[in-house]
């Protein structure tokens, strides 16, 4: 079955470590990839997407992702984490226009 | 910058009763789409609708419909709102398969 995978529910990072989040599909073709924000009590906010080209992928607030297409795999990192990227991110993939499938999401806390 | 409005961030609804949830984008967007959002589910998706009167079935369409009657606008419809669809609803907008754009969501109870 068609799926997106984010196989970490929670991860706790102490501020100043770096962070990689997983996330794995199984669509046939390449398909569009994105990486969502999501802070408490608000909607969901495009950190970065994939599309084509470059597999390393830079979006906002110094995040980055690395698509491998051998692995099926879109994970997101970050080099130095802040205590404000506490937040769930959501990993979701296009396989087609006017479709969009989100992964379970990954909660990440910051400690101090 | 695009905007989605939801017009409720709150609601709480009687087993039962009719529901309406409303979302409005600024962009002129051909692409709109209704999630729910469950702890430990993700986002699922309701259903969607890629143009004016034109509505596809999502992954969890049953108990819910949908109205698209102007481009900006984009209604879910719960017909006898049940206890489990108690939960977050998240609107969205789209221009092909550019990004979606969120609303900050309803949170939706009904006891």
């Amino acid at each position: 079955a068609q799926s997106v995978t984010q196989p970490d529910i929670h991860i706790t990072v102490s501020e100043g470590a770096s962070l990689e989040l997983r996330c794995n599909y199984s669509y046939g073709a390449t398909p569009y990839l994105f990486w969502y924000v999501q802070s408490p009590g608000q909607g969901l906010q495009l950190l970065l997407k994939y599309f084509s080209g470059d597999t390393l992928v830079q979006g906002i607030k110094g995040f980055e992702a690395e698509f491998k297409r051998s692995q099926s795999s879109f994970n997101l990192r970050k080099p130095s984490v802040h205590w404000s990227d506490a937040a769930e991110y959501f990993c979701a993939v296009a396989p087609g226009a006017n479709n969009l499938f989100f992964g379970t999401g990954t909660r990440l806390t910051v400690i101090p | 910058d695009v905007k989605v409005t939801q017009s409720s961030r709150y609601l709480v609804k009687r087993t039962g009763e009719k529901v309406f949830l409303e979302c409005v984008q600024d962009m002129d967007h051909e692409n709109m789409f209704w999630y729910r959002q469950d702890p430990g589910l993700g986002l699922r998706l309701i259903y969607f609708s890629y143009d004016v009167k034109m509505k596809e079935k999502g992954d969890i369409p049953e108990g819910y419909s949908v109205s698209r009657e102007k481009k900006e606008r984009f209604s879910l419809i719960l017909e006898s709102a049940s206890t489990n669809q108690t939960s977050m609803y998240l609107c969205a907008s789209s221009f092909g398969r550019s990004p979606l754009h969120f609303g900050n969501g309803t949170r939706l109870t009904v006891t």
